[in-house]
């Protein structure tokens, strides 16, 4: 079993729709990361966050240490954020990544 | 502010032979870390050198090396190529570190190993 557990793998969506991923862990984390990647290769951070809640434009991403399970949600989706999102968790100051979601949004 | 710059973006290179990638961080960084992705493992850590020493490293064979200049660049080094190490390399720089300030990514190198 991986450490960092992403669900969905794949998702597809309408234009407008509001978008959850979400990811769990099984270990104890400093901090918890949200990347977005595109068709190409490159790499963005979105998140950092190791409690609560977070928001940047649409996108708002949470945390729950207890439960050790975070999500990314997208709100009014665009087929600019098709891109695969990775979660990764911070342990001994490395990155542990999931596999990611790819996620799609058609017009 | 220019971003992380990774060189070569594209290299083919058949199995035995030694690779160098080079890492140029964002002005001001200090702390460089490297990663493969492969669409079998998807993201790993490699290492990361902060100063140029290398502060922390990933569960990746002996064969696969780095290090890091005054200047914060950073190279990594794989000998003895395999075709499993075909992959998506990926440097990411950062102030400080992981944890404490946010990274920032490169392009990345696509190496195909034949």
């Amino acid at each position: 079993k991986n450490e960092v557990e992403q669900s969905p793998q794949n998702l597809t969506a309408q234009e407008g729709e509001f978008i959850t991923i979400n990811c769990s862990y099984s270990v104890g984390i400093s901090a918890l990361h949200w990347l977005q990647q595109h068709p190409g290769g490159g790499i963005v951070s979105l998140f950092m966050l190791s409690s609560g809640k977070k928001k940047h434009g649409r996108l708002i991403a949470t945390i729950n240490i207890q439960e050790k399970h975070s999500s990314l949600h997208i709100t009014a989706s665009h087929p600019r954020d098709s891109a695969v999102y990775i979660c990764a968790v911070e342990r001994s100051e490395k990155l542990v990544f999931g596999k990611g979601t790819k996620l799609t949004v058609n017009p | 502010k220019a971003g992380v710059t990774q060189t070569p973006r594209y290299l083919i290179k058949t199995r035995g032979q030694q690779v160098t990638l080079s890492c140029s961080p964002i002005s001001g960084h200090r702390s460089v870390s490297w990663y493969q992705q492969t669409p079998g493992q998807g993201l790993q850590f490699l290492f990361e050198y902060f100063s140029e020493t290398q502060r922390n490293k990933g569960n990746f064979p002996g064969r696969f090396s780095g290090r890091q200049f005054s200047n914060s660049r950073s190279e990594m080094n794989v000998s003895t190529l395999e075709l499993g190490d075909s992959a998506l390399y990926l440097c990411a720089s950062s102030l400080v570190g992981v944890g404490v300030n946010e990274q920032f990514f490169g392009p990345g190198t696509r190496l195909t190993v034949l």
